[in-house]
């Protein structure tokens, strides 16, 4: 089984409509991440989580808001979808335990707002 | 301003035929480096590392990479490149001090490979 997990893959919604993205983890890391990805653009920190009650704002975090429900889930909500919110959406994590930093990724949703 | 940069967006080589990837850093001190690779459909894994030691290190699927401080690189290489390799490839870097220690990314490689 996956050790990050996205849940749904693919969505297609509409504008104006609240939609939630869900992550999952069984890597028992303490650190989570939502990315947003865009052609030409990269990869852009939405919204990380150093733990349950720490949650703090990326470069581009208007529009969403997230949720730590517990160490191993993560989600992001978007209020009312709007069409330049279509992109891969991925959600990583890291342990914040020795100096390893590198991230671990869910396979990503891909996110059409029409 | 601290950045990573990919100078090239789109490379194209044949099967084959050894294959380097650019990445510059801006940081004063050496920052922790990686190299991260997106198959199609599919997300990011992490081919390699850096973080001190021997200058050149070696990661998964054949690829290394060189740490070179004069000139603030982490550059990919991979002698024989198979068609498999066709991917978008990113660079990351954890700066050495401060930024809570989170990735900043390039915008990546995208290599496309010829039969």
């Amino acid at each position: 089984d996956a050790d990050v997990t996205q849940t749904p893959r693919n969505r297609i919604t509409k504008t104006g409509k609240r939609i939630m993205l869900e992550c999952s983890q069984t890597k028992g890391h303490d650190r989570m991440y939502w990315y947003r990805q865009d052609p030409g653009l990269g990869l852009r920190l939405i919204y990380y989580s150093f733990d349950v009650k720490d949650i703090n704002k990326g470069e581009i975090s208007d529009g969403y808001s997230v949720s730590r429900q517990a160490q191993a889930k993560f989600s992001l909500s978007l209020e009312s979808a709007i069409p330049n919110q279509t992109a891969l959406y991925f959600c990583a994590t890291s342990d914040s335990t020795g100096f390893s930093y590198e991230q671990y990724f869910g396979p990503g949703t891909r996110l059409t707002v029409t | 301003a601290q950045s990573v940069t990919q100078p090239d967006i789109h490379i194209t080589v044949s099967e084959g035929a050894s294959l380097e990837l650019r990445c510059n850093y801006s940081y004063g001190a050496t920052p922790y480096l990686f190299w991260y690779v997106q198959s199609p459909g599919q997300g990011l894994q992490l081919l390699l590392k850096y973080f001190s030691g021997d200058t050149l290190v070696q990661g998964i699927k054949g690829f290394e990479a060189e740490f070179k401080r004069s000139q603030s690189s982490f550059n990919l290489r991979k002698p024989s490149v198979h068609w498999s390799d066709a991917a978008e490839y990113f660079c990351a870097v954890v700066p050495n001090a401060g930024n809570n220690r989170k990735l900043i990314w390039g915008l990546g490689t995208s290599l496309a490979v010829n039969p």
